[in-house]
């Protein structure tokens, strides 16, 4: 099936306005998606995870919607600034039998245009 | 996060070198993992390890191997370096209950 991943590689929103990034998993048996920010040279960092027994969680501007039913991510980034600028990647541990493995999603190249 | 590092930051090598690449962490995690990052294929996993006396081959374990030397610390090495391991490798490390990983600041290793 086809694997984690990223509709669109790179995504351009003007600051202030909200981004969606989307991510489409293959494995319905995952049970724990996380999205992750990594700036260019830098590693991954931890933005917000989220369950599959619920369907929305949200952080500091950030919200994390998942759709079972179509098993879809998305993240959405309220007023969006230029420090938000990255690339963000979805992963999923449902592909490798859970026990903390996670499979990681391409990315999506977010640019914030001022 | 500095509670994740790696040495060295960047590394260019020749072909049949062997290298090898270190991970500390102070965050009191038992698992510790490498990746490696090439262009459009997002982070695959090399090896991972459950706690000191546990070594696991990952998706692309060929030409790596590790060691798990304490809890804190975890090395990759490339026995004999080639070309198409030029990337960007990662250390991440996870609490046993929790999927959540944190990642180190990489290193970028090119093998001319």
């Amino acid at each position: 099936g086809e694997s984690v991943g990223l509709h669109l590689p790179t995504l351009s929103v003007q600051e202030g306005d909200n981004s969606i990034i989307n991510c489409a998993y293959s494995n319905s048996a995952s049970d724990y998606f996380i999205w992750y920010k990594q700036e260019s040279g830098k590693g991954p960092q931890f933005i917000i995870d989220i369950r599959s027994n619920m369907d929305k969680r949200q952080g500091q501007r950030v919200t994390v919607l998942l759709n079972k039913t179509v098993k879809h991510l998305s993240l959405q980034i309220a007023a969006t600034q230029p420090g938000d600028s990255a690339v963000y990647f979805c992963a999923e541990n449902g592909l490798t039998g859970g026990g903390n493995k996670l499979t990681f999603g391409t990315g999506t190249q977010l640019k914030v245009e001022l | 996060d500095a509670d994740v590092t790696q040495t060295p930051r960047n590394r260019i090598t020749k072909t049949g070198k062997r290298i090898m690449l270190e991970c500390s962490q102070t965050k009191g995690h038992d698992r510790m993992y490498w990746y490696r990052q090439d262009p459009g294929l997002g982070l695959r996993l090399i090896y991972y390890s459950f706690d000191v006396k546990d070594i696991n081959k990952g998706e692309i374990s060929d030409g790596y191997s590790v060691s798990r030397q304490a809890q804190a610390k975890f090395s990759l090495s490339l026995e004999s370096a080639i070309p198409n391991q030029t990337a960007l490798y990662f250390c991440a490390t996870s609490s046993y209950n929790t999927d959540t990983q944190y990642f180190g600041p990489g290193t970028r290793l090119t093998v001319l």
